[in-house]
């Protein structure tokens, strides 16, 4: 069975920093793109940001270009998200979600984890 | 970038009503798009991929066409657990960018 578990999630000050962590478990974790996916409270469901299986193409949204960094371990079937230079409009769930097709960006996002809340409030 | 329309924004209908949603691409996407179907408080379901390919366990009730930049996502007879919010994005290219979403409520 897949599984995306994420953590890391909290309060933070606007400017601060979190990083986010995504367990995967059930499926051969090396061998998908896996992406970031938010949503801000009643709000719609944005991209973030995406890296490939083996990180050699890594994608973001302008909206977190330069200040957000995607990264995976595959020895540990883990995903993360450094965010720094948060702002109030970062806060948001955040969604490790996992690509329908294996070794491929062209494709849809099939495994959702439960989502980690991050908010940015003084 | 391309932008993803959906409309309308909202509906409200009937339990077994037909009911359509489109979905409109600035550019061109081929048939790289994905339907997504959020109840309220739950994670997102991948509905339909490929335009018009049924995820596997999603009701047959649930149908997508198009190509190019015209989409639609049909219910054909609406469910009291249809209600939620449903999003497509587009996926042959990066950004991959969702439709700001469909609130479907029961009448």
């Amino acid at each position: 069975e897949v599984q995306l578990v994420e953590s890391g999630g909290g309060l933070v000050k606007p400017g601060g920093s979190l990083r986010l962590s995504c367990a995967a478990s059930g499926f051969s974790f090396s061998s998908y793109y896996m992406n970031w996916v938010r949503q801000a409270p009643g709000k719609g469901l944005e991209w973030v940001s995406s890296i490939s299986s083996r990180s050699s193409f890594i994608y973001y949204a302008d909206s977190v270009k330069g200040r957000f960094t995607i990264s995976r371990d595959n020895a540990n079937n883990s995903l993360y998200l450094q965010m720094n230079s948060l702002r109030a409009e970062d806060t948001a769930v955040y969604y490790c979600a996992r690509d329908r097709q294996g070794f491929t960006e062209h494709a849809p996002f099939e495994y959702w984890g439960q989502g980690t809340l991050v908010t940015v409030s003084s | 970038d391309i932008q993803m329309t959906q409309s309308p924004s909202s509906l409200s209908a009937s339990v077994g009503d037909r009911v359509t949603i489109t979905c409109r691409a600035s550019q061109g996407i081929s048939n790289f798009l994905a339907w997504y179907q959020q109840k309220p408080g739950k994670v997102p379901k991948l509905l339909i991929y490929a335009a018009s390919t049924l995820q596997s366990g999603v009701p047959s009730r649930f149908s997508g066409s198009g190509s190019g930049t015209d989409f639609t996502l049909t219910i054909s007879s609406l469910q009291p657990e249809d209600v939620a919010i449903y999003y497509c994005q587009k996926y042959n290219s990066v950004p991959r960018t969702f439709g700001q979403g469909t609130r479907v409520e029961i009448k």
